[in-house]
């Protein structure tokens, strides 16, 4: 069963709006990150954010992590056409071996 | 350069007929994992390995097996596939397990007719 659930499924935005994307997990975590994903291809590491953080920057991404909601959200600033991509996040009860992810959020930025 | 190389990136085949999907890291990672993406559902953990001869089940094991003879391969072997194992696999690796960042490959697309 999946751990993370994204909201919202698909996003469009116009080149230099900001984009947000939720996640929401159902059981404790050790950490929590971002992936993209460009039209099938391999995935590409985002962000990693562990269960006693709260928030961390790299670039224009912003990731923040609410243990008492169980949500993490990003937060993509000034889009650009080359952030049309798919993004999930995962999580990882430990450290150990399992890594689970969600559906996804697809977005979409128009020139 | 560092990474995850998959082989091979298409593959079609039939029922029943045993296959490989190979996997090499160049990274001297610990930790190799296979995922399949299917429409809607994301990515499912299949098996993952923390070291040499160190394998473990995911989410969805049924259906295939997995070897960790080398520390750089993590071959994905299907004895006798099912049109319900048509999918988008991955290998992903990494330093120190599940709780550090995951290098994936490109990616095989696998058809069973």
């Amino acid at each position: 069963s999946q751990q993370g659930e994204e909201d919202p499924q698909a996003l469009s935005i116009q080149e230099g709006e900001n984009a947000t994307m939720n996640c929401s997990y159902k059981t404790s975590i050790n950490n929590l990150q971002w992936y993209r994903q460009n039209s099938g291809r391999g995935l590409v590491h985002l962000i990693l954010i562990r269960s006693n953080e709260r928030e961390k920057h790299s670039g224009r991404l912003r990731v923040t992590l609410d243990t008492s909601k169980k949500s993490s959200s990003l937060l993509i600033t000034a889009s650009r056409a080359a952030d049309t991509a798919s993004y999930f996040c995962a999580t990882g009860s430990d450290s150990w071996g399992k890594l689970q992810f969600g559906a996804g959020t697809q977005v979409v930025v128009t020139p | 350069e560092a990474q995850v190389t998959q082989n091979p990136r298409y593959l079609i085949t039939v029922t029943g007929k045993k296959l490989t999907v190979t996997c090499s890291q160049n990274m001297n990672h610990e930790y190799m994992s296979w995922y399949r993406q299917d429409p809607g559902l994301g990515l499912r953990q299949i098996y993952y390995s923390m070291n040499v001869e160190v394998t473990d089940k995911g989410d969805v094991p049924e259906g295939y097996k997995v070897s960790r003879k080398e520390k750089r391969n993590f071959p994905l072997i299907l004895e006798s596939p099912s049109p319900n194992q048509t999918s988008l696999y991955f290998c992903a690796s990494s330093f120190l397990g599940a709780g550090s960042p995951l290098h994936f490959g490109n990616g095989t697309r696998l058809t069973v007719t």
